[in-house]
């Protein structure tokens, strides 16, 4: 099955500062990238995600690169704000295979 | 709002009680997930139901059973609880797999 590595667990950025996140994945297959944003108490929620057939995919302030040959992906936030404070997750899938989830970074905006 | 509907929100029980937490999808999506949080750990995948049958599980005690019923809503069954299954439990549906998961807001269950 499909197993998922993500650092660093912890991270920590000056408000303002870039920010990035990054996963490794095993399964060539693997074809569905998508980030969760999970605030404390919260459910985690979608913000970006990115198929194999894209390199890269923005929105807003926030970025995600997939370079399939390495197999590994990463979320880029730029001009970092406190409300960026969150746990994140990398994840991936193919087909109708369960999404296999990392293991979480938890970011804090330094004020 | 997801549109993930999770009940109870909270549940307070004793040792070697059994619970039921109860999830409905989304309208449309096939595929039901659950997943254990405890305190400040990750996602714990529990098992995978799409369309009504069981498609993946995870680390799932014997104790926890589950299933998803023709309406497409799925049920979790915790037994014989003990002071550790004390977490955040979170019911997700998709259409697919390959496609975006939405999470519903989680049943807290305290076990005392």
């Amino acid at each position: 099955g499909e197993n998922v590595e993500q650092h660093p667990s912890t991270l920590s950025v000056q408000e303002g500062d870039s920010a990035v996140i990054k996963c490794t994945y095993s399964d060539s297959a693997s074809n569905y990238f998508p980030w969760y944003k999970q605030e404390l108490g919260k459910r985690p929620q979608l913000i970006i995600d990115i198929r194999s057939n894209v390199g890269e995919k923005k929105d807003q302030r926030i970025a995600v690169t997939l370079n399939k040959t390495a197999k590994h992906f990463s979320l880029h936030i730029t001009e970092t704000q406190p409300e960026d404070s969150a746990v994140y997750f990398c994840a991936a899938t193919r087909g109708n295979e369960k999404l296999t989830f990392g293991t979480g970074t938890r970011l804090t905006i330094i004020p | 709002d997801s549109g993930v509907t999770q009940t109870p929100k909270h549940l307070i029980t004793a040792t070697g009680q059994r619970v039921t937490l109860r999830c409905s999808p989304r309208s449309g999506d096939l595929s039901v997930y659950w997943y254990q949080q405890s305190l400040d750990q990750g996602l714990q995948f529990l098992i995978q139901y799409y369309n009504g049958e069981e498609r993946a599980k995870g680390n799932i005690l014997e104790r926890f059973s589950a299933q998803q019923f023709p309406d497409l809503h799925s049920e979790l069954n915790l037994s014989s609880l003990e002071l550790g299954d004390s977490a955040l439990y979170f019911c997700a549906s998709s259409v697919m797999g390959d496609s975006p998961l939405h999470f519903g807001n989680g049943t807290r269950l305290t076990v005392t």
